[in-house]
């Protein structure tokens, strides 16, 4: 099956850090989204970006359909963006499965 | 409703036991799916209904896992004979499912089984 793969696994940064989290998958897709969990187990979604670029005030996400991965930047990170990063692929074989990758799992620092 | 609702929040049962997980989706949404998501990892895809109808239950991971949706909005989740591995939290999105292909997919906040 298609392999979704995140990275880094673990991130800490000082506040007001930019980063680039990362998101490899295997097989063509669908779309392509990212989300956030936050410490309480909340996802909330940041991006439906299945190619090109979008960006949503601190956040941008950038996804290359044909090389099979997409990028979210923070810039300026800030406490309250600490949590679990997730990006969710669908896959296309023509199901509606989503499948997530493990997530990176980002604390950010006073 | 101003977003998608889980009842109850937590649910502590026995093995062997039965039980259902509700779901409430967002208000005009047509899509709807069930995830289950255990302790640092991802969540795992289970059945995604589009209507009434499941359009993909191929996530289920036995026929101990049930589904339904019968006026295309509440869904409930049934699992049986329930097991110490189906502990997870278990995870209800919807999205407006208009487009023919999935979309921004909303979350609730989620059920946690513990099974003892």
């Amino acid at each position: 099956g298609i392999q979704v793969e995140q990275s880094p696994p673990d991130l800490i940064l000082q506040e007001g850090a930019n980063s680039t989290l990362r998101c490899n998958f295997s097989d063509s897709v669908n779309n392509l989204q990212w989300f956030h969990q936050n410490p309480w187990g909340q996802l909330i979604n940041l991006f439906y970006i299945p190619s090109g670029t979008k960006q949503n005030g601190r956040l941008s996400a950038t996804t290359v359909a044909t090389e099979r991965y997409s990028l979210l930047y923070i810039s300026s990170s800030q406490t309250t963006d600490s949590g679990v990063y997730f990006c969710a692929v669908e896959l296309d074989t023509g199901g509606f499965k989503t499948i997530f990758g493990a997530g990176t799992r980002l604390f950010v620092k006073a | 409703g101003a977003g998608v609702s889980q009842t109850p929040s937590n649910k502590v049962t026995e093995k062997g036991k039965y039980v259902e997980l509700r779901c409430d989706p967002i208000s005009g949404h047509t899509a709807l799916y069930w995830y289950r998501q255990s302790l640092g990892q991802g969540p795992e895809f289970l059945i995604y209904f589009q209507g009434t109808g499941a359009a993909d239950d191929s996530g289920l991971p036995n026929d101990r896992f049930f589904a339904v949706r019968p006026e295309g909005s509440v869904s409930t989740l049934k699992i049986q004979r329930t097991e110490r591995g189906d502990s997870a939290v278990y995870l209800c999105a919807s999205s407006l499912g208009s487009g023919g292909y999935q979309e921004t997919q909303y979350f609730g906040p989620g059920t946690r089984l513990l099974v003892l």
